[in-house]
């Protein structure tokens, strides 16, 4: 039972365009959700959030879109950065009690130079 | 600030061997969780700690998996015995307090092989 969706494994972009990385989730419930950037053999780190109230949060280069009715989020990244090249994944939390976060697969991003 | 620290990086061992892992969260971190990775798949939760009480540990396995969190500082997360299954990257995360969203800081992670 996936309950957040990265349907894309891999991306591949050119230096200086558009990053676009999608997430779909299930759970009507959820109400924050979370974008981690992983690259190899490190941890997670934390991107950009966003909270069910908004549709759209900036934070420099990064801006996460929030589509509640199509339980649909986005990553846009621009412009995009071969150091932006890692894997990225999406979280969602529903106000449960532990506030535990569900991750997606992931999105492997490679911008080329 | 130092990061969340876990030991060891890599670890090979037989199928029905033991193995532990050990992470030291933050300083002033409340919360504490324990993510398997298999290949392939994001992070899932184990087990989650406030201070050194357990407050989600629903998809651990029990019966293989212990973890402890002695005076809510250090943690370590056991398999006893480990199966083929379990070979998978162990990620150790800390937040500074639960009962509301928090960010998320994550360890380098242990990656185990089990053979």
């Amino acid at each position: 039972d996936q309950q957040v969706k990265q349907n894309s494994p891999s991306l591949s972009v050119q230096e200086g365009r558009i990053s676009i990385l999608n997430c779909d989730y299930t759970n009507s419930m959820f109400d924050y959700f979370l974008w981690y950037k992983k690259y190899p053999a490190e941890g997670p780190t934390f991107l950009i959030s966003i909270s069910s109230i908004k549709d759209k949060n900036e934070d420099g280069r990064f801006t996460v879109f929030l589509n509640k009715s199509a339980k649909h989020l986005s990553l846009h990244i621009v412009p995009s950065q071969p150091g932006d090249s890692a894997v990225y994944f999406c979280a969602a939390s529903a106000p449960s009690g532990t506030y535990k976060y569900i991750f997606g697969t992931g999105t492997r991003l490679k911008v080329l130079a | 600030e130092a990061g969340v620290a876990q030991s060891p990086r890599y670890k090979i061992i037989e199928k029905r061997q033991s193995v532990a892992f050990w992470c030291n969260p933050i300083s002033g971190h409340a919360t504490l969780y324990w993510y398997q990775q298999i290949l392939g798949q994001g992070p899932k939760l184990l087990i989650q700690f406030q201070n050194n009480g357990v407050v989600d540990d629903s998809q651990l396995p029990k019966d293989r998996f212990s973890a402890e969190r002695l005076k809510g500082v250090d943690s370590t997360l056991k398999i006893q015995p480990a199966k083929l299954e379990d070979s998978a990257v162990y990620l150790c995360a800390s937040s500074l307090r639960d009962g509301t969203y928090n960010e998320q800081f994550f360890g380098p992670g242990t990656r185990l092989t089990v053979l």
